[in-house]
């Protein structure tokens, strides 16, 4: 079976705060790929990132980061001086080019409190 | 490159009468995946076509239909509408072909509200 939980439904910081976003995967299949997406206010899903099972190296853009460890099938968001805009709701996804479906995590609602 | 477009962005329907959404992919993408976004049940996939042919399909009831177009434009059907149907439908993009990046690209979404 293949599941994608996000543990934290809600989480609030205070601006310039560090924050981590948890998500935990379930596949068994060895060719994957895993997404983060943001959704703001405005409902459209915006995609951050993409990573596939063979690459586990951690990834930076600016205040983004994300760390990948297949031993605890986890892929962790980091945002590091967190910002009012940062505030959304931030989904995790799985893809398995064996099944060729996506599944979503139930998301994350991140507020970010000036 | 434009991005995904849906249309209508919000519909107002009554209970039993049907409704059909529409979606345009990213020009080149050729497969279109259609979601619904509800508060209780999260983001649920229902299902995706690639090149005209339904390739996966959610648990959803068969009152959900769709179909894609030769230019890769999608619709998405639904019959006979229930209150629990009211929900944000989502439609996403993708190249999504065998050695291609399969990261979807959204649309703004189509706010159904059953009455």
């Amino acid at each position: 079976a293949q599941k994608v939980t996000q543990a934290q439904t809600e989480i609030s910081v205070v601006e310039k705060e560090d924050v981590t976003l948890d998500c935990v995967y379930e596949t068994r299949d060895t060719t994957y790929y895993l997404f983060w997406y943001k959704q703001p206010p405005s409902g459209e899903l915006v995609f951050l990132i993409r990573r596939n099972s063979f690459d586990e190296q951690n990834e930076i853009s600016g205040r983004y980061s994300w760390n990948f460890q297949k031993s605890t099938s986890s892929f962790n968001f980091t945002i590091t001086a967190s910002q009012v805009v940062d505030s959304a709701v931030y989904f995790c996804a799985l893809f398995s080019s064996g099944t060729y479906k996506y599944i979503f995590g139930t998301g994350t609602r991140l507020k970010v409190l000036a | 490159k434009a991005g995904v477009t849906q249309t209508p962005r919000y519909l107002i329907k009554t209970r039993g009468q049907q409704v059909t959404l529409s979606c345009s992919p990213i020009s080149g993408h050729r497969s279109v995946s259609w979601y619904q976004q509800t508060p209780g049940q999260g983001l649920q996939f229902l299902f995706e076509y690639f090149s005209e042919t339904q390739r996966n399909k959610g648990n959803f009831p068969g009152r959900f239909s769709g179909r894609q177009f030769s230019n890769s434009r999608s619709e998405m059907n639904v019959s006979t509408l229930e209150l629990g149907d009211s929900a944000l439908y989502l439609c996403a993009s993708s190249e999504n072909d065998r050695g291609l990046s399969y990261e979807q690209y959204f649309g703004p979404g189509t706010r159904l509200t059953v009455t």
